[in-house]
């Protein structure tokens, strides 16, 4: 267990739905990222927050948004969802010091039908 | 912003011989090199990871050597076995006072060959 939790942990939804993901850093972790992995894909970067801060954003949709709020959990929302959107989603947490892991959490698994 | 290659996609190595995996990486600033491993379905999970002020660093069967000259990096599996066979990601990444970048390569699909 990494410490990093993300619900739920499957979500199957229509086209053109909006959804939310969840995502729980691991305690004393400031830095929250959220990646796409489609299937035998690698490792999209969308956005990372610090601290309740955006702090970089990737090839993240305009359909797609994302805030960690003062108790650093951190929600992506996903709307006027495709099929193409259909993907495993990861958070990750860090501390954010020099030199240190992020730990994942298990992902959500989106189907988008 | 950072760019890291990652090569090859597939690998495919008789078990008991050895697996390298290699990285480049474009943005010089970069000062930290984590190595993922992720099992069909679960989630990447570190397995080694090596600073600029290092060019090499072992564990057990597992190596990383850094060459800051040349931005690339590399995995080195000794001895593998089955359970070696999963997706192996390596990154890239800096540290600034909150601001920090941290980019994945492809992706290698590693199988062991019994």
């Amino acid at each position: 267990d990494s410490g990093v939790t993300q619900t739920p942990k499957h979500l199957i939804t229509a086209t053109g739905q909006r959804v939310t993901l969840r995502c729980s850093p691991r305690s004393g972790d400031l830095s929250v990222y959220w990646y796409q992995q489609s299937l035998d894909q690698g490792l999209q970067f969308l956005i990372q927050y610090y601290n309740g801060e955006e702090r970089a954003k990737g090839n993240i949709l305009e359909r797609f948004s994302a805030q960690q709020f003062p108790d650093l959990h951190s929600e992506l929302n996903l709307s006027s969802l495709e099929l193409g959107d259909s993907a495993l989603y990861f958070c990750a947490s860090s501390v954010l010091t020099e030199g240190t892991e992020a730990f994942f959490g298990q992902g959500t698994r989106l189907t988008v039908v | 912003g950072e760019n890291v290659e990652q090569h090859p996609s597939t690998l495919s190595v008789q078990e008991g011989d050895s697996a390298v995996i290699k990285c480049t990486y474009s943005d010089s600033a970069s000062n930290y090199f984590p190595w993922y491993k992720q099992e069909l379905g679960k989630r990447p999970q570190l397995i080694i990871d090596i600073r600029s002020n290092v060019g090499e660093k072992k564990d057990q069967r597992i190596a990383v050597t850094l060459n800051k000259t040349a931005k690339h990096f590399s995995l080195h599996i000794t001895e593998t076995q089955p359970e070696d066979s999963a997706v192996y990601f390596c990154a890239a990444s800096w540290t600034n006072f909150g601001n920090e970048k941290l980019t994945f390569g492809t992706g290698t699909r590693l199988t062991i060959i019994p």
